[in-house]
C-alpha cells in the first residue's frame, strides 16, 4: 500500500461545474497537506496549504483536511477550462522531512 | 518575480555520463529540496539542504549527490547516469519551518540515451 493514494483520472467534467479531487494516506504523523496544479512540463503551482485538520478557502478553491479518516479533499467550484491540468496532493510531517505526493489526477473541464 | 530557478530546461546525456543540476531559491527562502518525477508520477523526494548540510534523503542511491551554498542556491549531482534515471528534476524552497508551504521551480528535463 502506498503511502497516500490518489485516482489518477481522468476526471472529466463540464465549465462551471464543482469538481471535488481526493486523497486518502496511511502515515498519521503527516501535519502539513498541499495542493498543487501542474501544467503539461510545468513545475507544480500551489494552490492550498492547511496544517492539521479542518477547512480553508481561497477564491473559488476549498481545502478539506480530516485526519481522524486520513482524507483531504480540494473543492474547485465555477471551474473553467483554464483549470485543465494535473493535481496533486501532498503531505510532510514537518520542516525536515520531503513532500510524500499523490499520483496527481489529471482534470479536464469541458467548454 | 523572486521565485525558485531552475537551469538548464532541458539536458540530453548518455548513459555512464555525470550531470549537474542547479537551482536558486525563492528569495527569503533556506532551505532546498530536490524531487524526481517520472512521466505520470508524482515527484519522489530525492534530498533536503539547509545550513549547507544535506538533512533529509529519500530512497535514492549514492549516485545522486548535491551540495549547498552559502546564498541558500542548490545543485544536484547524478553519477553514472542510467536510462532510468530519464524524468524532471524538481527543485523546491521552503523556509525551514514551512510556514508558507514549498514552491517549486519549473524543473530540469533530463533524457538519458
Amino acid at each position: 500500500q502506498k503511502e497516500v493514494e490518489q485516482d489518477p483520472g481522468p476526471l472529466s467534467v463540464p465549465e462551471g461545474a464543482i469538481v471535488s479531487l481526493n486523497c486518502t494516506y496511511s502515515n498519521s504523523a503527516f501535519q502539513y497537506f498541499m495542493w498543487y496544479r501542474q501544467y503539461s512540463r510545468k513545475g507544480p503551482e500551489l494552490l492550498m496549504y492547511t496544517y492539521s485538520s479542518g477547512n480553508k478557502e481561497d477564491g473559488r478553491f476549498t481545502a478539506q483536511v480530516d485526519k481522524s479518516s486520513k482524507y483531504i479533499s480540494l473543492f474547485i467550484r465555477d471551474s473553467q477550462p483554464s483549470d485543465s491540468a494535473t493535481y496533486l496532493c501532498a503531505m510532510v510531517r514537518g520542516g525536515a522531512d520531503g513532500l510524500t505526493f499523490g499520483k496527481g489526477t489529471h482534470l479536464i473541464i469541458q467548454p | 518575480d523572486a521565485g525558485v530557478t531552475q537551469s538548464p530546461t532541458h539536458l540530453i546525456k548518455t548513459r555512464g555520463q555525470q550531470v549537474t543540476l542547479r537551482c536558486s531559491p525563492k528569495s527569503g527562502h533556506d532551505t532546498v529540496s530536490w524531487y524526481q518525477q517520472a512521466l505520470g508520477q508524482g515527484p519522489q523526494f530525492i534530498f533536503q539542504y539547509y545550513e549547507e548540510e544535506e538533512r533529509q534523503r529519500g530512497n535514492f542511491p549514492d549516485r545522486f549527490s548535491g551540495h549547498q551554498f552559502p546564498n541558500y542556491s542548490s545543485e544536484l549531482n547524478v553519477n553514472a547516469l542510467l536510462l532510468g534515471d530519464s524524468a524532471l528534476y524538481l527543485c523546491a524552497s521552503s523556509l525551514r519551518v514551512p510556514g508558507d508551504g514549498y514552491t517549486f521551480g519549473s524543473g530540469t528535463r533530463l533524457t538519458v540515451v
